[in-house]
């Protein structure tokens, strides 16, 4: 089946500074997904991505559709202590749009 | 708008005792829901996921089993837990494209 690829796995940066991390597949998706899941609380739908190229942001978050459809980024700039928690990409398994396949996820860190 | 309820919020069970988690939506009819599994650290498994009342597909060979008997309750359940059944345990619906979760059961299992 299809698998998402996230790097890096953890990242430990300093507060206020910028963050980068991308998802890559070896299929092309129509829809790109990303998540935000803070310790102990269910992830929470931060951006949706239908088009390749697209570029959204939500706040101080920027996710990207990468032009081959088969990698998206997201950018977080001027981190903050709040931050912190795993961010997962996800994709649809099949045309229907009901089944998502997930990233391992990028564990984030922030120091104060 | 619509909202996602998990249910208990944590659980600690024996080994070899029944479980009984509980999922419920409000604010959408005929949702997809799913159940996932996450282990600490880790990324999702699915687990279970329905189109509708009382149809369940399985992701997942194991000792665990899901039922829909309302529109907009899904129910996770075990008859004997094993160890390896420690987790936390999401739930989530789907209108088109997307996924929304649910808050999360914790469970141990000893």
């Amino acid at each position: 089946g299809q698998q998402l690829n996230q790097s890096p796995q953890s990242m430990f940066i300093q507060e206020g500074e910028d963050v980068s991390m991308n998802c890559t597949s070896s299929s092309i998706f129509n829809t790109w997904l990303w998540y935000k899941q803070e310790p102990g609380e269910g992830p929470v739908l931060l951006i949706a991505l239908y088009k390749a190229g697209e570029l959204t942001s939500n706040g101080r978050l920027t996710a990207q559709f990468g032009i081959t459809r088969k990698d998206s980024f997201l950018n977080i700039s001027a981190s903050i202590p709040s931050d912190v928690g795993i961010y997962f990409c996800a994709g649809p398994l099949n045309n229907a749009g009901n089944m998502l396949t997930f990233g391992g996820g990028t564990r984030l860190m922030v120091k104060p | 708008s619509q909202t996602i309820h998990q249910w208990p919020a944590t659980l600690v069970q024996p080994v070899g005792s029944p479980l009984s988690l509980e999922c419920t939506v409000e604010g959408t009819s005929n949702p997809n829901l799913y159940w996932y599994r996450q282990a600490a650290g880790r990324g999702l498994q699915l687990l279970f996921y329905s189109v509708g009342i009382g149809q369940i597909s399985s992701e997942v060979p194991q000792n665990l089993s899901a039922s829909r008997p309302q529109d907009r309750q899904f129910i996770l359940s075990s008859k004997k837990l094993l160890l390896s059944d420690s987790g936390f345990y999401l739930c989530a619906w789907s209108p088109t494209g997307t996924q929304y979760f649910g808050p999360g059961t914790r469970l141990t299992v000893l």
